[in-house]
């Protein structure tokens, strides 16, 4: 079993949908989490840190559940700009990052 | 302004020719890392260094080496490359705090052909 899961994919959603990302991670000493961008084959981005309290950013909200140890990444009214692949990152000392997921946003 | 640099972005070379790949950043960052990504297979870790003279092992070490000898510097070293060592490398950044690795700034990448 993978240390960090993503949901498989692809997303193909219409603009203005809602689409929401799940990651479950082994590791119950993980200390960070992250959810980044990343667009076709160029260098990741931050997205957003994700917090015990959970944090929202505009049309994005991240969550993280450490009993049950999950994060998740929720998009609100999907833009054609959304459209990339979303990578969840575990940090325990070294960082483990999801396979990632491609969501295509389409008109 | 704050940025990882690497260098080369594009390599092509032959099989057992050692090759260092820079990686260089200037915001006075800790943490340093080396990922290699493949289609399908998503970013891996193959080394890390949390300061100076401190290098610990990802989860594709092999046929690698890395070295900190200063804060701003984390160079990788293939010292035989193989084809199958053929990949998109990306060297990151972050700062540590108690609550353990921040945000990773990544350099742009570099994409190395083994023939």
């Amino acid at each position: 079993r993978k240390e960090v899961e993503q949901d498989p994919g692809p997303f193909n959603v219409p603009e203005g949908a809602t689409v929401a990302f799940n990651c479950t991670y082994s590791n119950s000493a993980s200390q960070s989490f992250f959810w980044y961008r990343q667009d076709c084959r160029k260098e990741p981005k931050l997205l957003m840190s994700v917090y015990s309290s959970g944090n929202e950013d505009g049309r994005f909200t991240a969550q993280l559940n450490r009993a049950s140890q999950y994060i998740s990444l929720l998009i609100r009214d999907s833009k054609l700009s959304d459209s990339a692949t979303y990578l969840c990152v575990v940090n325990a000392g070294k960082s483990t990052f999801g396979d990632g997921t491609t969501l295509t946003v389409k008109p | 302004e704050a940025q990882v640099t690497q260098n080369p972005r594009y390599l092509i070379t032959v099989t057992g020719k050692k090759l260092t790949v820079t990686c260089s950043q200037n915001m006075n960052h800790e943490y340093m890392s080396w990922y290699r990504q493949d289609p399908g297979l998503g970013l891996r870790q193959i080394y890390y260094s949390m300061n100076v003279e401190v290098t610990d092992k990802g989860d594709v070490p092999e046929g690698y080496k890395v070295s900190r000898k200063e804060k701003r510097n984390f160079p990788l070293i293939l010292e035989s490359p193989s084809p199958n060592q053929t990949s998109l490398y990306f060297c990151a950044s972050s700062s540590i705090s108690p609550t353990g690795t921040g945000e990773q700034y990544f350099g742009p990448g570099t994409r190395l052909t083994v023939t």
